[in-house]
């Protein structure tokens, strides 16, 4: 089984920055990823496939980069409707895993 | 648009068994993949199941032999049998439609299993 580990798993950011948030696989994964956003008390939304393609209706802000075991999606300038839950989650093999997430907070 | 509402959870004794129902509409829903995945209270997210348009069925090591995914396409229903439920079974299940990228996701349906 596949463990994608991210961090951090907090990250404190002020509305209208950066935010980088890292997804490491324990083994490669080649461009198999996808990445989800989750609000609290919603269903996750998928932002990223294949490591860089925004889904359909994803702001440009969002962008995904990354192959092999180490991964990146970046939110170039916060708004406040990004402050939530991300998860990576690789497609390469079953099982399918997701990370243990990163908490983006408004510092 | 693409629309996947989930019904049929509840709580359930350990050992008891509950179905899970998903009604999807806005697309062709023969033509997808659909899964189940499940959200601990409070914590991440794990692949339960998925079936293919036809009957290609996968099942996470944790569930199998104790779930059973099912749909019907005429009424575009995907369903979860769950059975012999234990209190780690606890959890939201989302129906998503896809086999490895979940691009839709329904509201969600809770599972407590406690005695």
């Amino acid at each position: 089984e596949i463990v994608l580990t991210q961090s951090p798993a907090t990250l404190s950011v002020s509305p209208g920055e950066r935010a980088t948030l890292s997804c490491r696989a324990s083994q490669s994964v080649s461009s198999t990823l996808a990445w989800y956003q989750q609000k609290p008390g919603q269903a996750p939304r998928l932002l990223i496939h294949g490591a860089s393609t925004r889904a359909i209706g994803v702001p440009a802000r969002f962008s995904g980069s990354g192959s092999g075991t180490e991964f990146t999606l970046t939110i170039s300038s916060l708004q406040s409707e990004d402050f939530a839950v991300y998860y990576c989650q690789h497609y390469n093999n079953w099982p399918l895993t997701f990370g243990g997430g990163t908490k983006v907070e408004i510092k | 648009q693409v629309q996947l509402v989930e019904s049929g959870g509840g709580l359930v004794k350990p050992g008891g068994s509950l179905r899970l129902s998903c009604a999807a509409s806005g697309f062709t829903f023969s033509d997808y993949y659909m899964s189940w995945i499940r959200q601990a209270p409070g914590k991440g997210l794990e692949w339960v199941s998925y079936i293919s348009g036809g009957s290609t069925v996968y099942y996470a090591d944790s569930v199998k032999g104790r779930f059973t995914i099912s749909r019907d396409n005429a009424k575009n229903s995907l369903s979860l049998q769950i059975n012999s439920l234990r209190p780690e079974d606890t959890a939201v299940y989302y129906c998503a439609r896809g086999q490895n990228i979940a691009d839709y996701w329904g509201q969600g349906t809770l599972v407590t299993v406690s005695s």
